[in-house]
């Protein structure tokens, strides 16, 4: 089945810096990439995402960009702010039988004043 | 706010217990998947159904199933609670059930077995 590694683990940066939370899938079947950020005491809120047709996208502040030869994956953020404080998730969905979403271990990302 | 609801938002109960939990989908999603989020485990799909029929299955126990009826409302039903059954469980919805499509996740029951 499918497997999706996510790195780093936490993430500090300060105000205004950017944040980048890579992430590496093992099914070359895969043809969709979430990105999901969940704050504490709440469930995931889809942020942004991305099909295997297509290398990058972007809305506003957030950007994720596609390697499919490679099969990894990113997200950056530009110009954080502290509410993008919270646990970020990638996800892939294989477009094969499988039909789920296989999720990255996560990121929490600090936000520093 | 997701337009998915979840009920109830807390859940204590004691080993060997059943419990239910129920998902109210976003209007028009006709899909419903429910997850489990786990410190160790991290998110892991469990079951999914489409107007009324099961799907796809993940890493769902024996001792869990669940249903979705014809409103489209699902549970999901956790029997002889073990401890390690303690986690986070979400429910999200899709319009269809084949292909890809977003997800869009419920708030969540925080389930504590004791």
């Amino acid at each position: 089945g499918e497997n999706v590694e996510q790195h780093p683990s936490t993430l500090s940066v300060q105000e205004g810096d950017s944040a980048v939370i890579k992430c590496t899938y093992s099914d070359s079947a895969s043809n969709y990439f979430p990105w999901y950020k969940q704050e504490l005491g709440k469930g995931p809120q889809l942020i942004i995402d991305i099909r295997s047709n297509v290398g990058e996208k972007k809305d506003q502040r957030i950007a994720v960009t596609l390697n499919k030869t490679a099969k990894h994956f990113s997200l950056h953020i530009t110009e954080t702010q502290p509410e993008d404080s919270a646990v970020y998730f990638c996800a892939a969905h294989s477009g094969g039988s499988a039909r789920q979403l296989t999720f990255g271990s996560g990121t929490q990302l600090t936000v520093l004043p | 706010d997701s337009g998915v609801t979840q009920t109830p938002k807390h859940l204590i109960t004691a080993t060997g217990q059943r419990v239910t939990l129920r998902c109210s989908p976003r209007s028009g999603d006709l899909s419903v998947y429910w997850y489990q989020q786990s410190l160790d485990q991290g998110l892991q799909f469990l079951i999914q159904y489409y107007n009324g029929e099961e799907r796809a299955k993940g890493n769902i126990l024996e001792r869990f199933s669940a249903q979705q009826f014809p409103d489209l409302h699902s549970e999901l039903n956790l029997s002889s609670l073990e401890l390690g059954d303690s986690a986070l469980y979400f429910c999200a919805s899709s319009v269809v059930g084949g292909g890809v499509n977003e997800q869009f996740f419920g708030p969540g029951t925080r389930l504590t077995v004791l």
